[in-house]
């Protein structure tokens, strides 16, 4: 089972500031395979990114994703208030799925 | 697209929990549809997927028989049931569907609200 290790744990940033959250795979996965959420306090998360760098419907671009192999990005360019809030990745291998742990990016 | 999920459930260790997602707004054969859970204050656990067009399955490893997850398409509802109930499987359960043509190239764009079960003698 391919293990996904989301780094930081936590991220303490300011509003306008650019956040950046790794997730590395145990062993290679393809991008077509890799996506990201947004998860806040109560809610049911929300699909950010597939397909490693394709935005879902209604997602702002100042959040972008990239990478290749077992290393993959999720960028939000400024943040805004609403952006604070957990962030998962998950992928796809064998007709299962598997997500990171999960990224906190709260306010400083 | 709307999923609407069951109630809340509480149940004894060694029992089992059957809940259901309806699904509206799409044409419910044409989706994948996952369950995802999340424990108090940890992050997501991939359960299971089913093909609502044919009804084939596949199940999270660790859950591998004590989960099945069966669709009817004449109500577009989806269930899963988890027998053997421990302590750890306390959770909120989503379903969520996938926009997948092909499977694994696509994500999970719609949820439902989740389902908390509790778990506790």
């Amino acid at each position: 089972e391919i293990v996904l290790t989301q780094s930081p744990g936590t991220l303490s940033l300011s509003p306008g500031e650019r956040a950046t959250l790794s997730c590395r795979a145990s062993q290679s996965v393809s991008g077509k395979y890799l996506s990201w959420y947004q998860q806040k306090p109560g809610q049911a998360p929300r699909l950010l990114i597939f397909g490693a760098s394709s935005r879902a419907a209604d997602i702002p671009d100042r959040f972008s994703g990239s990478g290749s192999g077992t290393d993959f990005t999720l960028t939000i360019s400024r943040l805004e208030p609403e952006d604070f809030a957990v962030y998962y990745c998950q992928q796809y291998g064998s007709s299962r799925w598997t997500f990171g742990q999960g990224t906190k990016v709260e306010i400083k | 697209v709307q999923l609407v999920q069951s109630g809340a459930e509480v149940k004894k260790p060694g029992a089992s929990v059957k809940l259901s997602c309806k699904a509206s707004g799409y044409t419910f054969t044409s989706y994948y549809m996952h369950w995802v859970r999340q424990a108090p204050g940890q992050g997501l656990e991939w359960m299971a997927i089913i093909n609502p067009s044919g009804g084939r399955t596949s199940y999270a490893q660790k859950l591998q028989g004590r989960v099945t997850v069966t669709r009817d398409t004449s109500t577009r509802t989806v269930y899963m049931e988890l027998s053997s109930l421990r302590s750890e499987d306390t959770a909120v359960y989503y379903c969520a569907r996938d926009i997948a043509v092909t499977e694994g190239e696509g994500g999970f764009d719609s949820w439902g609200q989740g389902t908390l079960v509790t778990v506790s003698s």
